[in-house]
Parts: C-alpha cells; sequence; structure tokens
C-alpha cells in the first residue's frame, strides 16, 4: 500500500532536549516536505526536498533542520526544541512530474514543555 | 499562488450532494485548482483537481466556471465519513517547491 509514515505518533518532551521525527514513504517520490500545523495559522511549510542531497528552507525553518540521505527517508530534526514548537507535523511526498498530487502522512502531535 | 476565499462552514444531509464553493477571481492561466481535505487532525488527503474542464473521479466531481474565477467541489452522495475541513488550494504546476498554501478551508458537517 502507498503511503507516507512517521514516527512517533504523539511525543511529549521537554526544551531543549534534541529530538527527531522520522518520515518514510514507499512510493519512490523525488519531493517530499515537512508542514506544521497551527490553531488559526493552518499548515506552513518548515522544509521541503526536491530529490536526495537537496534539500531548502519553507516559509517557518527556524529551529528545525531535515536531511535526506535517502531517497525515502526525509527526518526532521529539533536540535533544541521550545514550547512554540508544540504543534501538530504532517509530512508529506509526491512525484516532481505528472500530477504531483501530494500525499500526507498521518501526522505527529509534539508537546514541548 | 492565486488567494481562495471559501465559506467558514457548510452543512449536508446524508444521502445528498454537498457542494463546496470556492472563490478565485485572481486565478491566472497556468494555475490549477486543487482540492484537499482533512478529516479530524489527519493528514489532509487530496481529492481532485482541475485547470479549466470539469473533472470527476472516484471521490468527487469538481466544476470549474467559464472564467475559471471560481470552482465548486461536489460531493454526489455525502456520508458521515465526509465530515471534514474541505480545503480549495490554487497553485501552478512544477516549479522549484510543491508547497501548498493552505487557508483556512470549510468545515463540512454531514449530519444523519
Amino acid at each position: 500500500e502507498a503511503q507516507v509514515t512517521q514516527n512517533p505518533r504523539y511525543l511529549i518532551t521537554v526544551t531543549g532536549k534534541k529530538l527527531t521525527v522520522t518520515c518514510s514513504q514507499n512510493m519512490n517520490h523525488e519531493y517530499m516536505s515537512w508542514y506544521r500545523q497551527d490553531p488559526g495559522l493552518g499548515l506552513r511549510q518548515i522544509y521541503y526536498s526536491m530529490n536526495v542531497e537537496v534539500t531548502d528552507k519553507g516559509d517557518v525553518p527556524e529551529g528545525y533542520k531535515v536531511s535526506r540521505k535517502e531517497k525515502r527517508n526525509f527526518p526532521l530534526i529539533l536540535e533544541s526544541p521550545s514550547p512554540n514548537q508544540t504543534s501538530l507535523y504532517f509530512c508529506a511526498s509526491s512525484t516532481t512530474s505528472g500530477r504531483d498530487t501530494q500525499y500526507f502522512g498521518p501526522g505527529t502531535r509534539l508537546t514541548v514543555l | 499562488d492565486a488567494k481562495t476565499t471559501q465559506p467558514t462552514s457548510m452543512d449536508c444531509a446524508e444521502g445528498r450532494a454537498a457542494n463546496l464553493p470556492c472563490n478565485h477571481s485572481t486565478i491566472s492561466g497556468n494555475e490549477y485548482v486543487y482540492w484537499y481535505r482533512q478529516i479530524h487532525s489527519q493528514g489532509p488527503q487530496y481529492i481532485i483537481h482541475g485547470l479549466k474542464n470539469n473533472e470527476t473521479n472516484e471521490m468527487a466531481s469538481l466544476i470549474i466556471t467559464e472564467d475559471r474565477k471560481s470552482s465548486t467541489l461536489i460531493l454526489p452522495h455525502a456520508t458521515l465519513r465526509d465530515t471534514a475541513v474541505y480545503y480549495c488550494i490554487v497553485r501552478s504546476w512544477g516549479g522549484s517547491n510543491y508547497k501548498l498554501t493552505f487557508g483556512k478551508g470549510t468545515l463540512l458537517t454531514v449530519n444523519p
């Protein structure tokens, strides 16, 4: 089954404790992206990647890092999480040709205390 | 990408057609209309997209006006599982970032 998976689905952590949210897709998609969703602000793009080793900032990249060493994986790294990064995070992927419909993961709900 | 305007909320009776409008009066010639939905904090789900012709798939139909300034998403026989926030998104094909700009969307509530 074609899907985007994220882990963990729920995470409660404390300020300053480094964490990684993993994202993996099994559709051989070139494009992957991270969004965060906050009440009243909608979904905002954090980082995106057009292919392996090619990443770029989205609209709200501060406090986040990403890497794209393999085509299927696009982890989101929070080096020193802060309470304002408490949010619902979504990973998405698509091809870079044809219809480029984006497939979204199930979401990771992060709480930083 | 062009801005879109959608009603904040709509109700629909189960089994009836749900017609969700979207205004995109500043759409340009190379921009497509996409519809996604989000069911209660799950990941957004693609529904349909179109450029200028009406489109239909197994989930819905998309009607785009001739001047392309507005469109309507039609769910022909709404079920309770169709209760969700529906997003109308306008963006051009391709480019260097496939970012989707989600607005506030329309909360569709399907009632029994």
